[in-house]
C-alpha cells in the first residue's frame, strides 16, 4: 500500500481555472505538508499541517489553500491558475521530528 | 530568511569515480537528513545525521555531519549508473523542518 497517495499525477489545465489536488497518508502522522518543486528543482515548503492546524505558511499567494478534512487528508486547493504556477507538487507526511514520507508528486501544467 | 546551500549544483561523473556534495547552513542544525530523488520521481530519505562529527555509511555512500553542525557531506565512492539523481540535504527539528537544501544533481556517464 503506498504510504503518501496524491491525485491526480498529471494535471493540464488553463490559465484561470480552479483546480485541486488531493493528499491522503495511510502512516499515521501527526503533520502533512505539500512542497513546490519548480524547473531548477528547488524544494519549497508550501505548508504544514499539524493536527488540522496550520502550523506554516510560507509566502504563498492566497489564491493557494490548503484544506484537511481529518488527520490523514490534506488537500490544495488552486485558485484562477497562472502560468508560474507549473511545477510539481509534492504531498508529504511526518511524525514530529520524524522523518518525511513523500508522495509520488503531481505534475501540474498552466496552458 | 534561513538558507540551507548545497554545492556543487551539478556534477558530471564517470562511472567508477567518486562524488561529493556538500550542505552548508548559516545556522546550527539540531539534526540533519539526506534525501535522493530519482529522474521523474519522489525524495526518498537516505539517513539521519544527529551528533556532532557524527559518520556514518550506507554500502558506497559515507554522510558527516560537521563539527559545528554546521555543515554536511555526503560521499559516493566508485559512482554507478544507478547513483543518478538529485541529492538533498534537510535541517530537521520541528517547526524548522521545513527547510531543504537548493540539491546537487548528479550524472554518471557509463
Amino acid at each position: 500500500d503506498t504510504a503518501v497517495s496524491q491525485t491526480p499525477k498529471y494535471l493540464v489545465t488553463q490559465m484561470g481555472n480552479d483546480k485541486s489536488i488531493k493528499c491522503e497518508q495511510n502512516l499515521g502522522h501527526d503533520t502533512m505538508y505539500w512542497y513546490k518543486q519548480d524547473s531548477k528543482k528547488f524544494l519549497k515548503i508550501m505548508f504544514s499541517y499539524n493536527n488540522k492546524e496550520l502550523i506554516i505558511n510560507e509566502t504563498v499567494p492566497n489564491r493557494f489553500s490548503p484544506k484537511s478534512p481529518d488527520k490523514a487528508h490534506l488537500n490544495l486547493h488552486i485558485n484562477s491558475l497562472e502560468l508560474g504556477d507549473s511545477a510539481v507538487y509534492f504531498c508529504a507526511s511526518s511524525q514530529v521530528e520524524g522523518t518525511i514520507y513523500f508522495g509520488e508528486g503531481s505534475w501540474l501544467t498552466v496552458v | 530568511g534561513q538558507q540551507v546551500m548545497q554545492i556543487p549544483q551539478y556534477q558530471h561523473v564517470q562511472e567508477g569515480e567518486d562524488f561529493t556534495t556538500y550542505c552548508n547552513s548559516s545556522t546550527t542544525l539540531s539534526n540533519i537528513q539526506w534525501y535522493k530523488q530519482r529522474p521523474g520521481g519522489h525524495p526518498v530519505f537516505l539517513i539521519q545525521l544527529v551528533k556532532s562529527g557524527e559518520v556514518k555509511k550506507q554500502k558506497r555512500l559515507t554522510f558527516q555531519f560537521g563539527e559545528a553542525k554546521k555543515n554536511s557531506s555526503l560521499h559516493i565512492t566508485a559512482t554507478q549508473t544507478t547513483d543518478v539523481g538529485t541529492y538533498f540535504c534537510e535541517r530537521g527539528g520541528n517547526t524548522d523542518k521545513l527547510i531543504f537544501g537548493t540539491g546537487t544533481r548528479l550524472q554518471v556517464f557509463p
